[in-house]
């Protein structure tokens, strides 16, 4: 059973840089797909940030693109995400998901994490 | 990269059938055969439901079903139950990226 767990930390203030960790267990992520980050604004819909294969090839949302990086650590079995210069429009809750490269679709989810912007 | 159109909210009564669209372009949904759906529960994270426009992953009720004709998908939820009460948003493929639908609310009367 393949299962995601995001951390890091709620509440970062505006301009710094937004930083999320997500563990996977029961799968290596070295063995394949592509692992992703989407937000959900309070009350609204999903966004995709980005993905990234196992081999290293990363795909961002063109909205984004300047501000976010995503990376793998093998050893850990984590994906992480940052987020730099943030504003109270980043205020959301960030999900971490596998991507199925084939489809794509995102076929496991973490449950979520609230990030808010705030001074 | 626009989100894709949904209408904001369905309703349907207990055993009927709704159909939810999803309208993008021929750059996203009418581009290519990769359009999925999620259902969202409140406070809860989404859940594929169905991939590849018509693909339903291992444990999803075979009530739901997927179709595509030109830019617009839609999700057809048969024999309503209560607790297809949730949000449904669909995504698509696009040139490397994905793009999410605006979500639809579907309410069972």
């Amino acid at each position: 059973q393949v299962q995601l767990q995001e951390s890091g930390p709620g509440l970062v203030k505006p301009s710094e840089t937004l930083s999320l960790s997500c563990t996977v267990s029961g799968y290596s992520i070295s063995s394949g797909y592509y692992w992703g980050w989407i937000r959900q604004p309070p009350g609204k819909g999903l966004e995709w940030i980005g993905s990234m294969y196992h081999s290293g090839s990363t795909f961002y949302n063109p909205s984004l693109k300047s501000r976010v990086t995503i990376s793998l650590d093998t050893s850990k079995n984590q994906f992480s995400l940052k987020l730099t210069s943030v504003t109270a429009a980043d205020t959301a809750v960030y999900y971490c998901a596998r991507d199925v490269p084939a489809a794509p679709a995102f076929d496991y989810w973490g449950q979520g994490t609230l990030v808010t912007v705030s001074s | 990269q626009s989100a894709l159109t949904q209408p904001a909210s369905v309703s349907g009564s207990p055993g009927q059938s709704i159909t939810i669209s999803c309208t993008g372009t021929s750059s996203d949904v009418g581009g290519y055969n990769y359009v999925s759906w999620y259902q969202q529960h409140p406070g809860k994270a989404p859940k594929l439901m169905i991939y590849d426009v018509t693909n339903r992953p291992s444990g999803v009720s075979n009530r739901f079903s997927g179709s595509k004709s030109g830019n617009t998908a839609s999700l057809t939820i048969s024999g309503l139950q209560a607790e297809d009460e949730a949000d449904y948003y669909c995504s698509s493929y696009s040139s490397s990226s994905r793009v999410f639908g605006g979500g639809t609310k579907l309410t069972v009367l």
